[in-house]
């Protein structure tokens, strides 16, 4: 089945520290892969996404993600965090351009002063 | 322009009552996908429609939901004989074909 994992349902870093938040998809076709970012009481909302092109992807707020085919891998990474990072992080995975989403389980950030 | 709504945001209701969750997508968007988010959970698909109809309804989890997009803008998910563990976060998305899905705030569901 096809599967998302997210290692860490919770991560705290001090500000200004890297942030890596680790993904892993379970799939022998590449999908599209893409990271929502959920502020309390808010809706979901894209950070960034992969298709097809480059691995390296950049996407809003200083974040960017690899997709790392071999390792069935896509790592969402912030060289300096700031303390309006905490939230929630979903990867997800789509296997067609119009289909369903599947979300991994989510990792909540938490950021130290 | 305005983004994906959702009425109500908050809905409190009673085991066994029906309800009627609402969602506005953004204008000229033709796909339209219902998620339900259990708490500490991802999203969970549940039904994706492209125009008026409904292109996969595979993760509806039983004859008790159904959801409806007659005139291939606002859709309506509905839920009979409610069970206190349809409690959750209901969420909403459209997309141009093949392009992002973008997410309204929900409709918090909660049953007693």
């Amino acid at each position: 089945a096809q599967s998302v994992t997210q290692l860490g349902s919770h991560v705290s870093v001090s500000e200004g520290a890297l942030v890596l938040l680790r993904c892993n998809y379970s799939s022998s076709v590449p999908p599209y892969l893409f990271w929502y970012v959920q502020y309390p009481n808010q809706g979901l909302q894209l950070l960034l996404k992969y298709t097809t092109g480059a691995t390296l992807v950049k996407g809003i707020n200083g974040f960017e993600a690899e997709f790392k085919k071999s390792e069935t891998s896509f790592h969402l990474t912030k060289p300096s965090a700031h303390m309006s990072d905490a939230a929630e992080y979903f990867c997800a995975v789509r296997y067609s351009s119009a289909s369903k989403i599947i979300f991994g389980s989510g990792t909540r950030l938490s950021i130290r002063p | 322009g305005a983004g994906v709504s959702q009425t109500p945001s908050n809905k409190v209701t009673e085991k066994g009552k029906y309800v009627e969750l609402r969602c506005d997508p953004i204008s000229g968007h033709t796909a339209l996908y219902w998620y339900r988010q259990s708490l500490g959970q991802g999203p969970e698909f549940l039904i994706y429609f492209q125009g008026t109809g409904a292109a996969d309804d595979s993760g509806l989890p039983n004859d008790r939901f159904f959801a409806v997009r007659p005139e291939g803008s606002v859709s309506t998910l509905k839920i009979q004989r409610t069970e206190r563990g349809d409690s959750a976060v209901y969420l909403c998305a459209s997309s141009a074909p093949g392009e992002t899905q973008y997410f309204g705030p929900g409709t918090r569901l909660l049953v007693l």
